[in-house]
């Protein structure tokens, strides 16, 4: 069974370009995350969605990202202008059960850059 | 937010030699994690805690929940070469929020 994909691993911008990033869940798995880890620090929540829908965007930093889940299967992260400060690596994971025994299980993540 | 302190930052230890890392957290958890990340890969589940006090083992991992519910440990016993990475703990909150909030993770390396 084929992990989660995400792409592209790697993406160089400058700042005030738009970069999406694209994530592929874990068949039949309806939750899927997205988390960022800037240089050093916690990897960090952004949103949740069940299938299509938004559960929860409280992570989502400001209103350059904007995230979609059409159809509930792959999802895309849209930044948009990109900032330096959004440099970092984008992880997404996905679950089949939530709450309470959930494992989600995560990409390789996309490494960006914005110069 | 949720804040994890997540010790040491980093460790270089000799092949063989025993490990210990550490998470305490500002709130309570209802669930511990613990994710290895090896370099160009993702965060691949180690070990799952549910239960304060419950102590889990993975081959040579140990991990516990800890009693208050604010903390958690991960040993790794007679450290080999491929147990270089990040380690890094996770939690799940009581507030009924499926999001993990992570430590900033224990890079390891193991010396030959």
């Amino acid at each position: 069974e084929a992990g989660v994909t995400q792409f592209p691993s790697h993406s160089v911008i400058e700042k005030g370009q738009t970069v999406t990033l694209r994530c592929d869940p874990i068949s039949g798995h309806d939750n899927l995350y997205w988390y960022r880890r800037v240089m050093g620090k916690e990897i960090k929540f952004l949103l949740h969605f069940v299938k299509e829908s938004k559960q929860d965007e409280s992570g989502m930093p400001n209103n350059r990202f904007l995230a979609e889940r059409t159809g509930g299967t792959y999802s895309t992260l849209k930044v948009q202008p990109a900032e330096l400060e959004d440099s970092g690596v984008y992880f997404c994971a996905s679950s089949a059960i939530t709450r309470p025994r959930e494992t989600q299980y995560f990409g390789p993540g996309t490494r960006l850059l914005v110069l | 937010g949720q804040q994890l302190n997540q010790s040491p930052q980093s460790m270089f230890i000799q092949e063989g030699e025993d490990v210990s890392m550490n998470c305490t957290s500002s709130s309570i958890f209802n669930t511990w994690l613990w994710y290895k990340q090896e370099p160009g890969e993702g965060p691949v589940l180690l070990i799952a805690l549910y239960k304060a006090g419950e102590l889990t083992s993975n081959g040579r991992l140990t991990a516990q929940f800890g009693i208050t519910r604010k903390d958690s440990f991960l040993n790794i016993s007679a450290s080999i070469p491929s147990d270089v990475g990040i380690y890094f703990c996770a939690g799940r909150s009581v507030t009924g929020a499926n999001n993990l909030f992570f430590g900033t993770g224990t890079r390891l390396t193991v010396i030959p």
